[in-house]
């Protein structure tokens, strides 16, 4: 099946300064990637994806490339903010149906004011 | 909104009891998702189900089995509780099984079995 790798495990970073988050997946056929922010004592929440059909996208601070040929993807954090401060996890998912996504072991990601 | 609920937000039990965690959705979705989480280890899936009365192993099903008697619940169902199976475990549920349907998860209930 996928397996899914997620680096760094922890990441702290000044405000105001980017974080990046590299992601690496396994299985050439996955096409779907997400992004989920976990804030302390909540569930995971979605905050971005991308297609396999997409090199790029944005959305506002944030934004995720994917790079089909090296199987990897990367989610970007611009002008950090205190409440950026969570744990990130990144999955993928392929043409199998069910829509079952392998996670990442996820990236705790530390805003210092 | 999309509301996932879990029964329980901490749960203490002990080992050899048969333990059930609840979880509702209240969108109509299809797909209903365990997951359970553990540091270092990330989200790792225990079971699926993309229909009521229908369920799929996910990576982790030993020592679990579910039920999804109605379309907005999904249970998880620890038959005798362990100590290894102290844990935060999340809920998720998504509209259909499309690929890119987005999992909308519950806020966990963590598990300890003393």
């Amino acid at each position: 099946g996928e397996n899914v790798e997620q680096h760094p495990s922890t990441l702290s970073v000044q405000e105001g300064d980017s974080a990046v988050i590299k992601c690496t997946y396994s299985d050439s056929a996955s096409n779907y990637f997400p992004w989920y922010k976990q804030e302390l004592g909540k569930g995971p929440q979605l905050i971005i994806d991308i297609r396999s059909n997409v090199g790029e996208k944005k959305d506002q601070r944030i934004a995720v490339t994917l790079n089909k040929t090296a199987k990897h993807f990367s989610l970007h954090i611009t002008e950090t903010q205190p409440e950026d401060s969570a744990v990130y996890f990144c999955a993928a998912s392929g043409p199998y149906g069910n829509n079952r996504l392998a996670f990442g072991k996820g990236n705790q990601v530390v805003v210092i004011p | 909104d999309v509301k996932v609920t879990q029964s329980s937000r901490y749960l203490v039990k002990r080992t050899g009891e048969k333990v059930f965690l609840e979880c509702v959705q209240d969108m109509d979705h299809e797909n209903m998702f365990w997951y359970r989480q553990d540091p270092g280890l990330g989200l790792r899936l225990i079971y699926f189900s993309y229909d009521v009365k229908m369920k799929e192993k996910g990576d982790i099903p030993e020592g679990y089995s579910v039920s999804r008697e109605k379309k907005e619940r999904f249970s998880l169902i620890l038959e005798s509780a362990s100590t290894n199976q102290t844990s935060m475990y999340l809920c998720a549920s998504s509209r259909t099984g499309g690929t890119t349907d987005t999992q909308y998860f519950g806020p966990g209930t963590r598990l300890t079995v003393l």
